[in-house]
């Protein structure tokens, strides 16, 4: 398997801006997990899925962010509209729990710069 | 709330020293631990985990992590460090029955020549 695979690595956008980033999980992976990691407050859980439904968004920061999970191999982390505050690395993991004593899978991440 | 606790935000050791990163994490009844390492631009990867069973658990690259339930403390260690070992260091907590995975603030640890 390739891994946890996310999309685009670097994305550069202006203030106001919309802005998706994209996660594919690993196959047969039923949680799925997005993490922003800045200086300032280390690797925060946004949101995470289990079988494609939320289980737990408190950690979304505002209205304007958003996150779906539309089938169980693509996910979606969406800011609009973005602010300068949001640059972060942004990334993504998933795992099975059916594997006994298994861990998350974490991809290369996207680096999020908003000016 | 779940919380991890890493009390050393940077590290700095010459190759050769002993290496001890702390990690406690909040009660809340039965734990999985790991650790995850993260060298310069890349993402997490996997060090050790424990589940159950034997308290000192062997991971990859010489580390080894021992969990004392009595102290709420799973500690990263490693004998000799070499400069290769330069990273940032997480420790992670789930509880049983919750697949929610909370990091610590990281360790930043340096290795001198």
């Amino acid at each position: 398997d390739a891994g946890v695979i996310q999309s685009p690595r670097h994305e550069v956008t202006e203030m106001g801006q919309e802005v998706t980033l994209r996660c594919k999980p690993i196959s047969g992976h039923d949680y799925l997990f997005w993490y922003r990691q800045t200086m300032m407050r280390g690797l925060e859980l946004l949101i995470y899925f289990n079988n494609n439904v939320p289980i737990d968004d408190s950690g979304m920061p505002e209205d304007r962010f958003s996150a779906k999970m539309p089938n169980a191999s693509f996910s979606t982390l969406k800011i609009q509209p973005s602010e300068p505050r949001d640059s972060a690395v942004y990334f993504c993991a998933s795992k099975n729990p059916g594997q006994r004593n298994t861990e998350a899978f974490f991809g290369q991440g996207t680096r999020l710069t908003v000016v | 709330a779940q919380s991890v606790s890493q009390h050393n935000h940077h590290v700095i050791l010459s190759e050769a020293a002993s290496l001890e990163l702390g990690c406690n994490y909040s009660y809340g009844g039965t734990v999985n631990l790991f650790w995850y390492v993260q060298y310069p631009g890349q993402h997490l990867q996997l060090l050790l985990k424990y589940f159950s069973g034997d308290p000192l658990v062997k991971g990859i690259k010489g580390f080894e992590a021992e969990f004392i339930k009595s102290k709420f403390s799973f500690n990263l260690r490693k004998p000799s460090v070499q400069w290769s070992d330069t990273a940032e260091y997480f420790c992670a907590v789930t509880y049983f029955g919750n697949e929610k995975l909370t990091f610590g603030t990281g360790t930043r640890l340096t290795i001198i020549p």
